[in-house]
């Protein structure tokens, strides 16, 4: 059980393009989402924390205008980056719980190369 | 500040035993996490530990000392697969989870 799917699983875009990127909770009703940024050799930094009917809370630092965040529903939330640019290439990785105290589980991960 | 502490690197070998430590000092405490992230690739939960105590899941072992702020995973039987980070996460008094910047493990045949 505790299945997160992450959807694509790399992608290519030019820079000034926007790319979207979906994260589901198969087997669960995530209250909370969360998306990740890790780059080479680097800890998981979190950017964003999602809930299901409001507003993302985002993480000092981060573009929230650049970084719109989606979570429509108990299953489903969307990472769009938004004219991406060459420094937003990373690997995205989104996580689900289904309650506060439950584990995070994760997502495949987004492998994002802007050209 | 909140604050988690692992070794950045450790070398084992394989069929051995290797103890990777963690402590924390975090703003309230609702439980810690051990996670797996082979090079690449997203993590993986491995455990999650909420009492003092030793919890034990087949290879991996995790134990936790709350008074002592203090977890750390133990795993048996090592083998090249388990080359990987350990990440430790602890969950504080707003269930948010704080990141270690995770050890990596390297395992010599």
């Amino acid at each position: 059980g505790a299945v997160v799917s992450q959807h694509p699983s790399w992608v290519i875009c030019k820079s000034g393009t926007s790319v979207k990127i979906e994260c589901r909770s198969l087997d669960f009703q995530a209250t909370t989402m969360f998306w990740y940024r890790q780059f080479p050799k680097q800890s998981l930094m979190l950017m964003a924390t999602s809930n299901e009917g409001s507003k993302a809370t985002y993480e000092q630092g981060v573009e929230k205008d650049k970084f719109l965040i989606n979570h429509a529903s108990l299953t489903l939330s969307t990472l769009t980056v938004t004219s991406a640019h060459p420094e937003d290439s990373s690997f995205y990785i989104c996580s689900a719980r289904e309650g506060e105290a439950s584990p995070l589980h994760f997502g495949n991960g987004t492998r994002l190369t802007v050209t | 500040g909140q604050n988690i502490d692992q070794p950045t690197e450790m070398t084992a070998t394989e069929g051995a035993i290797v103890q990777i430590n963690c402590t924390y000092q975090t703003s309230g405490f609702n439980g810690l996490f051990w996670y797996q992230q082979h090079a690449g690739e997203a993590p993986t939960f491995l455990s999650y530990n909420v009492l003092d105590g030793l919890e034990e899941k087949g290879r991996f072992s995790s134990f936790l000392s709350r008074s002592k702020g203090y977890s750390y995973l133990l795993l048996k039987e090592l083998q090249m697969k388990d080359s990987a980070s350990y990440l430790c996460a602890v969950m504080d008094s707003n269930y948010q989870l704080i990141w270690g910047a995770g050890t990596k493990l390297i395992i010599k045949p």
